[in-house]
C-alpha cells in the first residue's frame, strides 16, 4: 500500500496570505489527524477528521481549519498567515478511531512564512 | 502543551552501544507510543505499550512503562548508525478520543 501522503512538500508564503496543504490517508483508513511541528513547542495536535465530521480539535486559533472529503482526503487551512505559523504541517492517518491504533505518519509540509 | 517529557534531550553513542531513552508523562493514559523522526521526514512508528502492560519487545527494541511513576523507556540493543534520528514518546490519555500528545523528543545520534 501506498503510504500517506502530502502535498506540496514545500511552500513559501507572505504574511497575511492564506494556505491550503493537502493530505492523502493510507487506502482504507477513515481517520486524518494533523499535527504542527515546530522547533519551540514540538508536536501539537491540531485536529482530527472521522467520516468526513471533525472528532477532536487542539488548542490553536480559528484561522487554522480543516475539513474531509467522502474519500478520506483531507485539506487543512490557514488564513491570515503569521511569521509563527512557520513549521512542519504533519498529517497522520489511522484505519479507525480504536485508541489503540498507531498513526502512520506523512512526511509533511514545510511552510515557511516570509 | 506537551504530556510527556524525554530525557535525555540528546544522547551521542558508539555503533553497537545500547541506547536507552525515557520518557515520563502527566495524567493518565490508554497507550504509550514510541516514534522515530529521521531529519526532514514523518514520523515513523516504532511501538505500542497499553497501560496495562509493562514490558513490551520488537526486534532491537524493548519498551517498559510504570503507571504507578508515570513513566516509560524504550531500550535500542547493539545501535547502528541508520539508529540516528528523533526518538519520541507520545501517549493517548484514557477517555481520550484520539489525540496523541507528543513528548519533545531525544536526539540520538550513533557514531560508525
Amino acid at each position: 500500500k501506498a503510504g500517506v501522503t502530502q502535498t506540496p512538500r514545500y511552500l513559501i508564503k507572505t504574511r497575511g496570505q492564506q494556505v491550503t496543504l493537502s493530505c492523502s490517508p493510507i487506502s482504507g483508513h477513515r481517520s486524518v489527524s494533523w499535527y504542527q511541528q515546530t522547533p519551540g513547542q514540538g508536536l501539537q495536535f491540531l485536529f482530527e477528521y472521522f467520516s468526513e465530521t471533525q472528532r477532536n480539535k487542539g488548542n490553536f486559533p480559528g484561522r487554522f481549519s480543516g475539513r474531509q472529503f467522502s474519500n478520506s482526503r483531507s485539506e487543512m487551512n490557514v488564513s491570515t498567515l503569521e511569521l509563527g505559523d512557520s513549521a512542519l504541517y504533519l498529517c497522520a492517518s489511522r484505519e479507525g478511531t480504536e485508541g489503540n491504533q498507531p498513526q502512520h505518519f506523512g512526511d509533511g509540509t514545510r511552510l515557511s512564512i516570509l | 502543551s506537551q504530556q510527556g517529557e524525554e530525557d535525555p534531550q540528546a544522547l551521542s553513542i558508539q555503533e553497537g552501544e545500547n541506547a536507552t531513552m525515557n520518557c515520563s508523562y502527566k495524567t493518565s493514559i490508554n497507550n504509550l507510543q514510541w516514534y522515530r523522526q529521521n531529519s526532514g521526514r514523518g514520523l515513523v512508528h516504532l511501538i505500542l505499550i497499553r497501560s496495562n502492560e509493562r514490558e513490551k519487545h520488537s526486534g532491537r527494541l524493548r519498551v517498559t512503562l510504570d503507571t504507578s511513576k508515570k513513566s516509560s523507556s524504550v531500550l535500542i540493543t547493539a545501535s547502528r548508525a541508520a539508529d540516528t534520528a528523533s526518538y519520541f514518546c507520545a501517549t493517548a490519555r484514557s477517555g481520550g478520543y484520539n489525540k496523541l500528545i507528543f513528548g519533545a523528543g531525544t536526539r540520538l545520534a550513533v557514531h560508525p
